[in-house]
Parts: structure tokens; sequence; C-alpha cells
């Protein structure tokens, strides 16, 4: 069954720091999807790989294959980065499975 | 502006009427798609089209109807079959239908049914 599992469900944090969120999934995936949900509900892309790592100003996401999992780091955290990451998964067919996201709060 | 409209963002309806929600993009994207999501769930998969005038099934499409007569545009309609339309629906579109590649979302719609 083509599972994405999410960790931490929830996440506080001071601002400046390093933030990690993890994701799992259940079988190897064609590609790995890291997007961002903001409190109006609008959903953004931030990064899609499928091997090794991407980085987007302080966002960084990784994979690992072998172990079935990605991370996303964010540097230097701000309360504009409180949203809720969503990670979801290319299993191989046209659609996504998604996880069911982490929120994130950082506090000033 | 290149993107994806959905409108309205909040939409109310009594119990046993259908109801259409606009998805509507100016990116010449070929695929479109329309995800649900309720609290403490992944988004899932509606309904998805790859091109005009074709479209398929997701995981959960009971009780919902589509169209894609435009390439621009995808309407779903929430029917009185669908037993608990109370969510909040986004649409997306993508350059192909293949799911590695990178999808642009909707600003969605809640839709309360009283």
């Amino acid at each position: 069954k083509n599972e994405v599992e999410q960790s931490p469900q929830n996440l506080t944090a001071q601002e400046g720091e390093f933030i990690t969120i993890n994701c799992s999934y259940s079988v190897g995936i064609s590609a790995l999807h890291w997007l961002q949900q903001h409190p109006g509900g609008g959903i953004v892309s931030l990064f899609m790989l499928s091997s090794g790592k991407k980085k987007h100003g302080r966002l960084i996401a990784t994979i690992n294959i072998q172990e079935k999992h990605s991370s996303l780091h964010i540097t230097a955290s701000h309360p504009r980065d409180s949203a809720v990451y969503i990670c979801a998964a290319s299993f191989g067919n046209e659609k996504l499975t998604f996880g069911t996201g982490t929120r994130l709060t950082i506090i000033p | 502006d290149g993107g994806i409209t959905q409108s309205p963002k909040y939409l109310f309806r009594k119990e046993g009427q259908n109801v259409t929600l606009s998805c509507e993009q100016n990116l010449n994207h070929d695929a479109m798609y329309w995800y649900r999501q309720d609290p403490g769930q992944g988004l899932r998969l509606i309904y998805y089209s790859q091109i005009v005038n074709d479209f398929q099934k997701g995981d959960i499409a009971e009780g919902y109807s589509v169209s894609r007569e435009k390439k621009e545009s995808f309407p779903l309609t929430v029917t009185s079959a669908q037993k608990n339309p109370t969510a909040f629906y986004l649409c997306a579109s993508s350059m192909d239908s293949g799911s590695a590649d990178t999808q642009y979302f909707g600003p969605g719609t809640r839709l309360t049914v009283l």
C-alpha cells in the first residue's frame, strides 16, 4: 500500500532555531514533493526531488532513497515560516499521495 | 499574472442542494485536479483530467461530478449524494499528467453545508 507518514504533527520553536520536518514512505517512488500551506489555505509547491538535495533560500530538502525518507530543513527560522508543511509522494502513476502535514509555529 | 483561481472562497449551501465550485487556470496546463482536505487528513484526490473532454475518478469520487469542456476550466459539482460535503476543496494544475510534475494550487473554496 502506498503510504506517506510525516513527523512531528506539530512543532513549535523559537525564532532563529534550525527546523527539521521528516517524511517517510512505504515503497519506491518516482518523486517526492514538499508543499507549504499558509493559514488562509493556499498551497505553494516548495520542492520536487527524486534524489540528493535541493536548496532554496533558507529551505533545504533532502531525500534518502535507500531509507525511503526525506527531510525538510529551515535555517534561521522566522515567524513568517509558520505554516503547515506537507510532503507528497509520486508512486509511479498520475496521482500523488499526501502526508497529513506538520504544523509549524515559530515564536518571535 | 498566470495562476489558478477558485471561486467563491466561502460557500454555504443547504443540505440536499447541488453546488458547483469553479476552477480556472491561465497557465496553459494540460492536467487539472480536484482535492478535498479534511482536518487531520492528507489531501485526497476527487477527480483529475489529463486533457480536454476527458477525466478520471480519483480516490473519493462518489457524490461528485466534473466536466472539462475547455482547457482552462475544470468545475466540480458536489451533489446531494455526497454524504459529508463540508470540507475545504482545492483545485490544482500541472503541465502534464505525470505525478512527478509540479502541481500549482488555487486558493481553495471552503464549503459548508447546513
